[in-house]
């Protein structure tokens, strides 16, 4: 079945700079690749998606890149801000069963 | 509209006890399921649902049982509670499957001693 893993588990960046989140698949015939933010208490929310048929998508300062050949995909966030600070989560579609497999999830610190 | 809701909030259960969690979407949804967030472990499925009527397994089923009698609710039982079932749980609709925005509940955290 599908395996989703992500890295790094924390990370710890400037105000300011740039933070990138990286996720590994395991599936090549996975074609949905959502990114969720989950702030401390709440529910996870999406803030991208990609698919299978592009490899960048942009939303302002968040975008996402998917390379199909090494099955990966990275959110990259650009100038972060305080509000930035959250858990991470990616996830990939399972074949066998058209559900999403989740990663573990990135803990981003944003340091003022 | 009040999006996906879940309750209760909190709930502390003894081992072997039976609970109920209750989660509703007002978004006339057709897909919905059921996770569980445990520390460093991500999202897991217990189970989902793709209508009324019409429910599946997702990776993580065991001791938990599901029904959808109807497009707005989609409850999630625990029929003897074990210490392992500690976690927060999560409740999700979409318009149509897995592939679409996923609209979480605001979670029920479960303790069971």
């Amino acid at each position: 079945g599908e395996n989703v893993e992500q890295h790094p588990s924390t990370l710890s960046v400037q105000e300011g700079d740039s933070a990138v989140i990286k996720c590994t698949y395991s599936d090549s015939a996975s074609n949905y690749f959502p990114w969720y933010k989950q702030e401390l208490g709440k529910r996870p929310q999406l803030i991208i998606d990609i698919r299978s048929n592009v490899g960048e998508k942009k939303d302002q300062r968040i975008a996402v890149t998917l390379n199909k050949t090494a099955k990966h995909f990275s959110l990259h966030i650009t100038e972060t801000q305080p509000e930035d600070s959250a858990v991470y989560f990616c996830a990939a579609i399972e074949r066998s069963n058209y559900q999403l497999i989740w990663g573990a999830g990135t803990k981003l610190i944003i340091k003022p | 509209n009040a999006g996906v809701t879940q309750t209760p909030k909190f709930q502390v259960l003894k081992t072997g006890q039976s609970m109920t969690l209750q989660c509703a979407q007002d978004m006339n949804h057709e897909y919905m399921s059921w996770y569980r967030q445990d520390p460093g472990m991500g999202l897991r499925l217990i189970h989902y649902s793709v209508g009324a009527g019409i429910t599946d397994q997702g990776e993580v089923p065991n001791g938990y049982n599901v029904s959808r009698s109807t497009t707005e609710d989609f409850p999630l039982r625990l029929l003897s509670a074990a210490p392992s079932q500690t976690s927060v749980y999560f409740c999700a609709s979409s318009n149509r499957g897995s592939q679409e925005t996923q609209y979480f509940g605001p979670g029920t955290r479960l303790l069971v001693l």
